[in-house]
């Protein structure tokens, strides 16, 4: 089995400034990894993946990811966030060659100050 | 609009009540997956069928649930005798994935919150 663990459940940052969301995986086989984002009152919308190649995967919204498989990492990354950013994202990941549903984090909240 | 929608958007009922809920995936979309996502948590899995067969069921799926997608289209969720941890968010998610897809993208509906009093 896999299972994500997203290090911080909240992470405040000011508008214009880089973030970073910190998402670690366990797993004994391949996987795919995903970042999804949530805003209030909305359903989770796919912000990238993961799936094989280049280990740099650019998605939406200016957010970007990196895969580290020696570390089992795949935090998220964006240069400079806007209010609008606001909203819970979730890192998941899921067994490459099976039924590709994903196991979710808890979650990590980004609060955008102005 | 042609995204993934569910009804109700909200769903208040008292604990032994039955409730079913509904789910219409984007109109290509041959996966349909259902979640539930409780305060604090990330979505955990269900349920998943591909056209009309339900190919996986989680163990969070006890005998008062069950799911149905008669037609390979839409999909009901029902909760017999509903308890108070049944109080959730349910979510339905659809995808297009063929026996060779790598990774499709699962498109996830607006849910249904559930309060049971």
């Amino acid at each position: 089995a896999q299972s994500v663990t997203q290090l911080d459940s909240q992470v405040p940052v000011f508008e214009e400034a880089p973030v970073e969301l910190r998402c670690n995986y366990s797993s004994s086989v391949s996987v795919y990894l995903f970042w999804y984002v949530q805003y209030p009152n909305q359903g989770l919308q796919l912000l990238l993946k993961y799936l094989s190649g280049s280990t740099l995967v650019k998605g939406i919204n200016g957010f970007e990811a990196e895969f580290n498989k020696s570390q089992t990492s795949f935090h998220l990354r964006k240069p400079s966030v806007h209010i609008s950013d606001t909203a819970e994202y979730f890192c998941a990941v899921a067994r490459s060659g099976g039924s590709y549903i994903p196991t979710f984090g808890r979650g990590t909240s980004l609060i955008v100050h102005p | 609009d042609t995204g993934v929608s569910q009804d109700p958007r909200h769903k208040i009922t008292k604990r032994g009540q039955n409730v079913t809920f509904r789910c219409d995936p984007i109109s290509e979309h041959n996966r349909l997956y259902w979640y539930r996502q409780t305060l604090g948590q990330g979505p955990e899995f269900l349920t998943y069928f591909q056209n009309e067969a339900q190919l996986e069921k989680s163990r969070l799926l006890s005998d008062r649930f069950s799911a149905e997608r008669p037609k390979g289209s839409f999909s009901t969720l029902e909760i017999q005798r509903t308890e108070q941890g049944d109080s959730a968010m349910y979510l339905c998610a659809s995808s297009f994935g063929s026996g060779t897809s790598v990774g499709d993208t699962q498109y996830f509906g607006p849910g249904t919150r559930l309060t049971v009093l």
